[in-house]
C-alpha cells in the first residue's frame, strides 16, 4: 500500500476515444503531480496542482486535460490521443508546506495503449 | 538547464556490492534523491541526502556526496535478486516542487 492509488491499471483505447485516469492520495499531502514514463524520455512532469490549483503545465498538448477537485484527488482526462502518447502515466504527491526535503510519493502508474 | 545523468545499465553477481552512479548540474541542488522502479510498479523512495552531507548509510544502501564534482553514488552491499530494477537519481531545491530526474540505471542482478 503506497499511499498514493491510481485506476485503471491498464486501459486501451482508440484515437477516437474518451477516457479518465484517477489518481487518490491518503496520505493528507497538499500536492499532487502527473507524470508520464515512455522509452524516449524516462520521466517527464506534466502538470503540478497545488492546494488544488495549478501551478505547471510543461507544454503538455490539450488532449489531455488535467482535474483536480480537492487536495486529494486528481484526474488526468484524456481525448482524440495519438499512438505516441502510449506510455506509463504516474501520479504522485508530496507535502510541501514545512517540508523542505518535500519527498514524491509515487502511485503504481496507469498503463495506456493507444490504438 | 538542469540535467541529471545516470549510466543506463549495471549488472552484477548476486552477493557483489553494486554502485550506481549520478551526475548533476545544479549547484543550488539541496536535496538529493534515490528512488527505486520495480517491473510494473511505480518509483519508491530509497534514501535521500542533504547536500551538506558526504555520506549516509541505511543498512545495505551507502550514498556518498561529491559536491564539488556534483557527484552521487548509490552503493548497494550484498546485492540480492530482489534488488534488481531500475534506479532513479532525483535533485531539487529548497521547498521547491521542480524535480529534475535522471534517465535510471536498469540494475541486473545475476545468480
Amino acid at each position: 500500500e503506497t499511499g498514493v492509488t491510481q485506476t485503471p491499471r491498464h486501459l486501451v483505447m482508440g484515437m477516437t476515444n474518451k477516457k479518465s485516469l484517477k489518481c487518490e492520495q491518503h496520505l493528507g499531502h497538499n500536492a499532487m503531480y502527473w507524470y508520464k514514463q515512455s522509452a524516449k524520455k524516462p520521466l517527464e512532469l506534466m502538470f503540478v496542482y497545488n492546494f488544488k490549483e495549478q501551478t505547471e503545465n510543461n507544454s503538455v498538448p490539450s488532449r489531455f486535460s488535467p482535474e483536480c477537485p480537492n487536495s486529494s484527488h486528481l484526474f488526468l482526462h484524456l481525448h482524440t490521443l495519438q499512438p505516441e502518447d502510449s506510455a506509463l502515466y504516474l501520479c504522485a504527491s508530496s507535502l510541501n508546506k514545512g517540508s523542505p526535503v518535500g519527498e514524491l510519493f509515487f502511485g503504481e502508474g496507469s498503463r495506456l495503449t493507444v490504438l | 538547464g538542469e540535467d541529471v545523468e545516470q549510466s543506463l545499465f549495471l549488472s552484477v553477481r548476486e552477493g557483489d556490492s553494486s554502485v550506481i552512479n549520478c551526475t548533476y548540474t545544479d549547484s543550488s541542488s539541496t536535496y538529493l534523491y534515490w528512488y527505486k522502479q520495480e517491473p510494473g510498479a511505480g518509483l519508491q523512495l530509497l534514501t535521500y541526502i542533504f547536500s551538506n552531507m558526504d555520506m549516509k548509510q541505511d543498512q545495505r544502501l551507502t550514498v556518498l556526496l561529491n559536491k564539488k564534482d556534483k557527484h552521487l553514488s548509490l552503493r548497494i552491499a550484498d546485492t540480492q535478486t530482489g534488488d534488481s530494477a531500475i534506479y532513479f537519481c532525483a535533485e531539487k531545491g529548497d521547498y521547491g516542487q521542480n524535480f529534475v530526474f535522471g534517465p535510471g540505471t536498469r540494475l541486473s542482478v545475476l545468480p
